[in-house]
């Protein structure tokens, strides 16, 4: 089972803020994602990266960015915060094929 | 790309019986399948995974069959417990492309 971890777990806040969704894994994975997952349940990739200093949009088109600095490390970053940002976020990590979740942020925009 | 499909959004148990959700992939390069167990609050674990050298692979009370020919695999869970209940995701990659595709989802419900 990896160690993945995401912080905030909630987060609750304004229109227009700049907020930062962190995202770390213990296992040396090289490979990290981020999904957006709405009450529908679906889950849309939105960005991933295979290594440090590379990372590509994914699926879904989203206003977020993301950058991997350090290969644990796979932060996601909204620089202006909006209500239809709200939304769960998700981040992965995998070695290979195998893709080991986060618990998750609740993000909700006021 | 790839696309799957998932059925049916919705199922409810009794609690003992078994419980199955089929999935239909559209890339017959695909090769990899895994399954993901979903809890309120919580990350998608996952429970397991085929590939596309086996048919069939077993864990305990979960087992997953694959039928490359259809194009379809599922999720069989025998004599299902409360704590089955969950939103279960199948999802498909192929070797070389490691994002995942996922299907819509199956909330599973076990009526004690």
């Amino acid at each position: 089972e990896a160690d993945i971890y995401q912080t905030p777990r909630y987060l609750v806040i304004g229109t227009g803020k700049k907020i930062t969704l962190e995202c770390s894994q213990t296992m040396g994975h090289d490979k990290m994602y981020w999904y957006q997952q709405d009450p529908g349940m679906e889950l849309h990739l939105i960005h991933y990266s295979y290594g440090v200093n590379s990372t590509e949009k994914g699926d879904l088109s989203s206003e977020s960015t993301v950058s991997r600095i350090r290969t644990e490390h796979f932060p996601l970053t909204l620089e202006s915060a909006r209500p239809s940002h709200t939304s769960q976020y998700l981040c992965a990590s995998s070695e290979s094929d195998t893709q080991y979740f986060g618990p998750g942020t609740r993000l909700l925009v006021l | 790309g790839e696309n799957v499909e998932q059925h049916p959004s919705t199922l409810s148990v009794q609690e003992g019986d078994s419980a199955v959700i089929k999935c239909t992939y559209s890339d017959s390069a695909s090769n990899y399948f895994p399954w993901y167990k979903q809890e309120l609050g919580k990350g998608p674990q996952l429970i397991i995974d085929i590939r596309s050298n086996v048919g069939e692979k077993k864990d305990q009370r979960i087992a997953v069959t694959l039928n490359k020919t259809a194009k379809h695999f599922s999720l069989h869970i025998t004599e299902t417990q409360p704590e089955d209940s969950a939103v279960y995701f199948c999802a498909a990659s192929f070797f070389g492309n490691e994002k995942l595709t996922f299907g819509t989802g199956t909330r599973l419900t076990i009526i004690p």
